[in-house]
């Protein structure tokens, strides 16, 4: 069975402050991990998709890096601004499906 | 807006009724794909079609649970005789066939089933 577990399950930072965020995924036939941040009343929207180990992806303030030997990705946020008020997924893909995490739900503070 | 489009947004029906629910994938997309989300839970693998062929389906799929895209287009996802436990987002993404990295997601239809 595949778990992909996150954590924190839910966070509250203040604004401007930085944050980090944990996805873990069996590390055993590993393909792709997804990264998506899903705000309410809108789609999941793909932010990263990482397949080896050691990468390290960048997008405005937010970064993730990969871990493929022991299973993990690390999702940050530098600066957090009220937008990124959101719940972030981490996936990971197998065969042709994707099998998703609970989400990390950030809360920014103002 | 990621192209996918999904109808109806809400939908509240009574328990025992039937409820279908519509996804317009991005035109040149050959896949899609239909996922179950509950409260606390992430996205659930339901089910997926490679234009019109349903390749592979969850055991979440019960028998009241059928999914059709009959033109290679748009698709359906019926459930019949709902259930309390039916009452989730259901959400739909497409994606090229030679890509399945890059699923791009509905905003979901959300079925409250009283």
């Amino acid at each position: 069975i595949l778990n992909v577990e996150q954590s924190p399950q839910s966070l509250h930072v203040q604004e401007g402050d930085s944050t980090n965020f944990t996805c873990s995924f069996p590390s055993s036939n590993f393909y792709a991990l997804h990264w998506y941040r899903w705000e309410t009343a809108k789609s999941p929207e793909a932010l990263f998709v990482m397949t080896l180990n050691g990468d390290e992806k960048k997008k405005g303030r937010i970064s993730a890096t990969l871990n493929t030997k022991e299973g993990y990705s690390y999702l940050y946020i530098k600066g957090s601004q009220p937008e990124d008020s959101a719940t972030y997924l981490c996936a990971t893909l197998v065969g042709d499906k994707i099998i998703f995490g609970k989400g990390t739900r950030l809360h920014i503070l103002p | 807006d990621t192209g996918v489009s999904q109808n109806p947004r809400h939908k509240i029906t009574k328990r025992g009724q039937n409820v279908t629910f519509r996804c317009d994938p991005i035109s040149e997309h050959n896949r899609l794909y239909w996922y179950r989300q509950t409260l606390g839970q992430g996205p659930e693998f339901l089910t997926y079609f490679q234009n019109e062929a349903q390749l592979e389906k969850s055991r979440l799929l019960s028998d009241r649970f059928s999914a059709e895209r009959p033109k290679g287009s748009f698709s359906t996802l019926e459930i019949q005789r709902t259930e309390q436990g039916d009452s989730a987002m259901y959400l739909c993404a497409s994606s090229r066939g030679q890509d399945p990295y890059e699923q791009y997601f509905g905003p979901g239809t959300r079925l409250t089933v009283t």
